[in-house]
């Protein structure tokens, strides 16, 4: 439904290559967070901003870098320096401490 | 950092049971932990959520409890139907600095056979 729009769905790239997965929200909401996904870690945290030109990194921040520079847009790139890039990406975002997270439907990247 | 704990990581049980998800947290300054659940092939959903002020709260079938001394929570799902088959994620969120930052735990699978 409406709301967190990540695009595209499926990306394929070449190792050694850097990628961009883009994540928009019409929600107005002041947090956006990314999370990588593999089976049996779960959600792990990558990026995350409070407000536009500010971000902090995750718990597995290296080999990717993030902008803020406008509200709705929180872009996620994937660089040459991630050893696993492969894997289920996942942006979300939030309105408010203590409020739920709203979820996009996620990008699945596969490098080869 | 906050490290959240997830237990147990696949779950089957009989439609009409109960289930029971168990999660603890290792920050003391998280303050919020909301549950998702994530159908095969769809995004993380909420299903319930509860503040550290409170110690239970109940959603019809689904109810969470918190015991912020021992630093647990859980989900509680009575009842079990096979559209509750799902993987469920617990998440602590702790306020730091202006940012919220939300830990999540590493799901559990949950299989409601019929």
């Amino acid at each position: 439904d409406g709301g967190i729009t990540q695009s595209p769905k499926y990306l394929f790239r070449k190792e050694g290559q850097n990628v961009t997965l883009s994540c928009e929200q019409n929600l107005n909401h002041d947090a956006m967070y990314w999370y990588r996904q593999d089976p049996g870690q779960g959600l792990r945290l990558i990026y995350y901003s409070q407000i536009v030109n500010d971000f902090q990194k995750g718990d597995i921040a290296e080999g990717y870098s993030v902008s803020r520079e406008k509200k709705e847009s929180f872009p996620l790139t994937v660089t040459s320096a991630q050893k696993n890039p492969t894997a289920f990406y996942l942006c979300a975002s939030s309105p408010s401490y203590n409020s739920p997270l709203h979820f996009g439907n996620g990008t699945r990247l596969t490098v080869t | 950092g906050e490290n959240v704990e997830q237990h147990p990581s696949t779950l089957s049980v009989q439609e009409g049971d109960s289930a029971v998800i168990k999660c603890t947290y290792s920050d003391s300054a998280s303050n919020y932990f909301p549950w998702y659940k994530q159908e095969l092939g769809k995004r993380p959903q909420l299903i319930i959520d509860i503040r550290s002020n409170v110690g239970e709260k109940k959603d019809q079938r689904i109810a969470v409890t918190l015991n912020k001394t021992a630093k647990h929570f859980s989900l509680h799902i009575t009842e079990t139907q096979p559209e509750d088959s799902a993987v469920y994620f617990c998440a602590a969120e702790r306020n730091s600095g202006g940012y919220q930052k939300v830990t999540f735990g590493i799901g559990t699978k949950l299989q409601v056979i019929p």
